[in-house]
């Protein structure tokens, strides 16, 4: 399996500003995904970034909003833009195993005042 | 109704127990199946993955799948406080080429193993 890192693993942010999220992989990779966990609450996907193309977002969420760049294949950033106490969530990334299997990294648990 | 229904617990029990943990689903597309263990304030960890109806088993864990009745489920035999966590299920469309699936996962069912 992938060994997957996230930067920052948590912060606290205020109202109106952007934060971007970091995702690393150890290994090259074709798909990345961004994932986001409300409290108490399943994963959603955001959007799945292929690298060297515009990443596709699920209803429900706009580029314009969560801004993603995939530069190359065993990196990933994911920018929540204009942050409102909503935003507070945990936002994953994670890559595709060798089947249909995903594996996550640890997570950016963020908060938004 | 969603795609996906896990109850989330809390579920408590004692030591050594076995716990039967189910999800059921609506879209008889999906054809992988997937469970994920994830601990307080870390990233989801995959346990088990199967892609057939009937039992896979990994060490204390089983996870069975009925694709007649869309209904799967995670057994832990001998459970130990370490397997305290939440567990969530997640399942996908069959053979998309290259990857790329979109995971639709359930809630999450809450366990705590209790000395």
């Amino acid at each position: 399996s992938a060994v997957i890192s996230q930067k920052p693993s948590r912060d606290i942010c205020q109202r109106g500003t952007s934060l971007t999220i970091q995702c690393q992989v150890d290994s090259q990779v074709t798909m990345m995904f961004w994932y986001r966990q409300q409290p108490g609450q399943s994963l959603t996907l955001i959007a799945t970034a292929n690298q060297g193309s515009e990443a596709t977002y699920e209803s429900g969420f706009v580029i314009d909003k969560f801004p993603i760049s995939r530069p190359n294949l065993t990196f990933s950033t994911l920018t929540v833009s204009n942050m409102s106490p909503e935003d507070s969530s945990i936002y994953l990334c994670s890559v595709d195993g060798t089947s249909n299997e995903q594996f996550f990294g640890p997570g950016t648990r963020l908060t938004v005042l | 109704q969603k795609e996906v229904e896990q109850d989330p617990g809390p579920l408590s029990v004692p030591e050594g127990a076995i716990v039967s943990l189910n999800c059921t689903y609506s879209n008889s597309a999906f054809q992988y199946f997937m469970w994920y263990r994830q601990y307080s304030r870390k990233g989801p960890e995959l346990l088990m993955y199967t892609y057939s109806s009937g039992n896979k088993e990994d060490g204390r864990f089983t996870a069975q799948v009925d694709k007649s009745s869309k209904y799967i489920s995670l057994f832990i035999r001998d459970s130990q406080p370490s397997d305290s966590a939440t567990y969530l299920c997640a399942m996908t469309v069959w053979g998309l080429t290259g990857g790329g699936n979109k995971l639709t996962f359930g809630t999450g069912t809450q366990l705590k193993v209790e000395l």
